[in-house]
């Protein structure tokens, strides 16, 4: 099976420019979820989808962050107006099940300048 | 809140060898799961073992163990025979159980190096 996948894999920015990054997750996983790792600090949880509804939302930093999932397919996770604290890796990971088989992609590299 | 701590930014091992990495964790929860994960330097997270607060054996997958010590709240991973692909960044991290979020809260990783 096709595993989760991320685009772009890189995205490099200007600080008040707006970046979308787009997950994928694998077919028939109703769970996603964003995470973040900045640099040298921990991955940190951002938000949880079940299908096209948000589970939990807790992680999001702040209003510039807008995560959607529509359909319930694939999502969207949009930075607008991005800051220079927003450079880092954005992962998404999607399971069908719980726990123990989370599924992450490869990330999306960001860097806001 | 949860919180987990590895201790050990980066460790060396021999090929061939058994490696332990530290986990420790704090929780007020009292079902939760355990994990841990493997990035390699192409960037994927990989699931490598899980474990539950309630299962009374260790978590075992293949090389991998899990050492589970409840009281003492900890959660190290030992991987046995270390090969050269084992390089990589180690990420041990939590969820409870007692909720339907199960967002993942991880440390901030250890960088094993295996050498021949």
């Amino acid at each position: 099976e096709a595993g989760v996948t991320q685009f772009p894999s890189h995205s490099v920015i200007e600080k008040g420019q707006t970046v979308t990054l787009r997950c994928d997750p694998i077919s028939g996983h109703d769970n996603l979820y964003w995470y973040r790792r900045v640099m040298g600090k921990e991955i940190k949880f951002l938000l949880h989808f079940v299908k096209e509804s948000k589970q939990d939302e807790s992680g999001m930093p702040n209003n510039r962050f807008l995560a959607e999932r529509t359909g319930g397919t694939y999502s969207t996770l949009k930075v607008q107006p991005a800051e220079l604290e927003d450079s880092g890796v954005y992962f998404c990971a999607s399971s069908q099940e719980y726990p123990g088989h989370l599924h992450f992609g490869n990330g999306t590299r960001l860097t806001v300048t | 809140a949860q919180k987990i701590t590895q201790t050990q930014p980066g460790m060396f091992v021999q090929e061939k060898e058994a490696v332990t990495l530290d986990c420790t964790y704090d929780t007020s929860d009292q079902s939760y799961g355990l994990f841990w994960y493997k990035q390699p330097s192409s960037g994927e997270m990989i699931f490598l073992i899980y474990q539950g607060s309630y299962d009374e054996q260790n978590a075992t997958e293949g090389r991998y163990s899990l050492n589970f010590q409840k009281a003492r709240k900890s959660a190290n991973l030992v991987i046995s025979a270390s090969q050269l692909g084992d390089s990589a960044m180690y990420f041990c991290a939590m969820t409870s159980l007692s909720n339907s979020g199960y967002a993942l809260n991880f440390g901030k990783g250890t960088s094993l190096l295996v050498t021949p």
